[in-house]
């Protein structure tokens, strides 16, 4: 069955950098496109960035764009968010979740089960 | 940037259908997806490509999308429903993806 596992999270201070990683199973990993998304404490999803199937296109939100970097290892059939200048706001429960559709614009049909950055002094 | 509204709550009595509405410009020219998200878990979805049903999700969930609103219906509400609801797209001249707000469903 499909599985997600995000790891990484943690405690970090402001400015910072932390690495997080979501090693993929039961499915081909190089045929999908991958998301990342987030969940601040008591509030709603907010997507982060996507990659496609071969990595070859990459989408970020306003909020990490040129902060944060997403890319994908298939040799390891995993997924990366790298995470620089890490702000308090940056703090939630980060996903990682398989696009269902054939590119970009389809349901996250399989999610993790989510790892919590918080950035605090 | 594109923006989807839905309302913050809703209540229903059991059995008793709930209807969940997301307002956006056009919505029914972009594909919508929903998400169930209880308490402690990770969303999951339950329609997509407006009316689309995962395998495994009821027939009680339905979607459909026309103008401007989305609406996930869900029809015989049990209490195990009670949870955040929320829509999504694709906007295509931002390229990025779209929630709305979330909906809070409460079964009375």
């Amino acid at each position: 069955q499909v599985q997600l596992v995000e790891s990484g999270g943690g405690v970090v201070q402001p400015g910072r950098s932390l690495r997080l990683s979501c090693p993929a199973s039961g499915f081909t990993f190089s045929s999908y496109a991958m998301h990342w998304l987030r969940q601040a404490p008591g509030k709603g999803l907010e997507w982060v960035a996507v990659i496609s199937y071969d990595g070859s296109k990459k989408y970020y939100a306003d909020s990490v764009k040129g902060r944060f970097t997403i890319s994908r290892d298939t040799s390891k059939n995993t997924l990366y968010l790298q995470m620089n200048s890490l702000r308090s706001d940056d703090t939630a429960v980060y996903y990682c979740a398989r696009d269902g559709g054939s590119g970009w614009t389809g349901g996250f049909d399989y999610w993790g089960q989510g790892t919590l950055v918080t950035v605090s002094s | 940037s594109y923006v989807l509204t839905q309302p913050p709550s809703v209540s229903v009595a059991p059995g008793r259908t709930a209807r969940i509405t997301c307002g956006g410009n056009t919505i029914g020219s972009k594909s919508v997806h929903w998400y169930q998200q209880k308490p402690g878990q990770a969303p999951v979805l339950i329609i997509y490509y407006d009316s689309a049903r995962p395998s495994g999700i009821p027939e009680r969930f339905s979607g459909s999308n026309s103008g401007d609103t989305a609406t996930l219906t869900i029809s015989w509400v049990e209490a195990g429903d009670e949870a955040d609801y929320y829509c999504q797209v694709w906007d295509s001249s931002s390229d990025h993806v779209i929630f709305g707000g979330g909906t809070r469903l409460t079964v009375l």
